[in-house]
């Protein structure tokens, strides 16, 4: 139980293109999901919160308008890379928690982003 | 968020060596929780901890929330060259979820 979907896993695409990548949950209903960002060997970086119905928590630091999140129903959500660029190369990734509480969190497999 | 002291970065040792790593943070947690990640891969939880003092095992796994819940260790013993990856600890309250920098693993057969 508790597996996490992302799509896609692998985006290569042209400089200023927007790229728009799912997270589901398979087997519960996640009212909040987060998205994390992961540059080579560091860790990961939380981006946001994804509310169903609800407008996204972003952290210090991460542009709204760059990374946009529609969480609509209780089992997607979804990150838009808005005129992707180079530097916006990295390798993204979903949770979400089947429990009552936020925890203990159920990753995707990642989108790897690569920008031209 | 911000991250957790994570110890060792990094482990070089022999197949059927035990393991271990552990996180430090100057602030409580309410849970502490060890992942592994592969290559191009997302996170796979390993084990979940909820209570101060808690030991808890998944297999060859082992881990433990620190009485003063400021810090956990993950022991693994026998090790296996599957074992490899990193090992990422995270503290978490409720929402707010703060990862170590992760401990990468290799395992020599």
């Amino acid at each position: 139980g508790a597996v996490v979907s992302q799509h896609p896993s692998w985006v290569i695409c042209k400089s200023g293109t927007s790229v728009k990548i799912e997270c589901r949950s398979l087997d519960f209903q996640a009212t909040t999901m987060f998205w994390y960002r992961q540059f080579p060997k560091q860790s990961l970086m939380l981006m946001a919160t994804s509310n169903e119905g609800s407008k996204a928590t972003y952290e210090q630091g991460v542009e709204k308008d760059k990374f946009l999140i529609n969480h609509a129903s209780l089992t997607l959500s979804t990150l838009t890379v808005t005129s992707a660029h180079p530097e916006d190369s990295s390798f993204y990734i979903c949770s979400a928690s089947p429990g009552q509480g936020y925890q203990p969190q159920h990753f995707g497999d990642g989108t790897r982003l690569s920008i031209l | 968020g911000q991250q957790l002291n994570q110890s060792p970065q990094s482990m070089f040792i022999q197949e059927g060596e035990d393991v271990s790593m552990n996180c430090t943070s100057s602030s409580i947690f309410n849970t502490w929780l060890w992942y592994k990640q592969d290559p191009g891969e997302g996170p796979v939880l390993l084990i979940a901890l909820y209570k101060a003092g808690e030991l808890t095992s998944n297999g060859r796994l082992t881990a433990q929330f620190g009485i003063t819940r400021k810090d956990s260790f993950l022991n693994i013993s026998a090790s296996i060259p599957s074992d490899v990856g990193i090992y990422f600890c995270a503290g978490a309250n409720n929402n707010d979820m703060r990862f170590g920098a992760g401990t990468r693993l290799t395992v020599k057969p």
